[in-house]
């Protein structure tokens, strides 16, 4: 069964930084490329980033570009999301998601259950 | 504002069939293809329609995907209660090089 956990969620200060952590189990996870997606509160869904399943692709939303940073460990499973200078409408829950495939437009299908960042003074 | 524009509700009692639909541009539903998630407030989305038409196992065949152009359609039939939620188009947008979504479509079940 796949499964994915995020984590790494919280309050944070404007201009502060997170790290996010997506914990996959139940498939091949260097076989995946991988995304973030994020949703607002009371918001539709955003793209935020994307990786390939090595790792050496990576694609970016405009909004978050220059600020977030994508990586991915395969030998532990685990996908990051590193975001600095942290605004207020970065506020969201951030969910992770496998592909369907090995590049970052294959789609994709498995979903975590989200983790919430409230960036706020 | 979405790149993918949807109608923001939609509505059809027990039964019915509804369409909602997605409309592009040739930078991505038209050269590329359209995914449809559904989700229940509160929870995580579902993948629901991958590749324009293909579902996932254990997706009912009351839910069909279909594409045209620049436009994308979800048809959901024999409407149920349980059918409720919110539901997304996305595709690659070759120009923006990352995903779109739509805006979401809220569908209720009178």
């Amino acid at each position: 069964e796949v499964q994915l956990l995020e984590s790494g969620g919280g309050l944070v200060q404007p201009g502060g930084s997170l790290r996010l952590s997506c914990a996959a189990s139940g498939f091949t996870f260097s076989s995946y490329a991988m995304t973030w997606v994020r949703q607002a509160p009371g918001k539709g869904l955003k793209w935020v980033s994307a990786i390939g399943d090595s790792g050496a692709t990576t694609y970016f939303a405009d909004s978050v570009r220059g600020r977030f940073t994508i990586s991915r460990d395969n030998s532990n499973n685990t996908l990051y999301l590193q975001m600095n200078s942290l605004r207020g409408e970065d506020t969201a829950v951030y969910y992770c998601a496998k592909a369907l495939g090995t590049t970052c437009y294959s789609g994709f299908d498995y979903w975590g259950q989200g983790t919430l960042v409230t960036v706020s003074s | 504002q979405s790149v993918l524009t949807q109608p923001p509700s939609a509505s059809g009692t027990p039964g019915q069939r509804v369409t909602i639909s997605c409309s592009g541009s040739s930078s991505n539903i038209g050269s590329n293809y359209v995914y449809w998630y559904q989700q229940v407030p509160g929870t995580a989305p579902k993948h629901l329609i991958y590749r324009n038409n293909q579902r996932p196992s254990g997706v009912p065949d009351r839910f069909s995907g279909s594409k045209s152009g620049t436009s994308a359609s979800l048809a959901i039939s024999g409407l149920r209660s349980a059918d409720e939620a919110d539901y997304y188009c996305a595709a690659w947008d070759d120009s923006l090089s990352g995903w779109v979504f739509g805006g979401g479509t809220k569908l209720t079940v009178l």
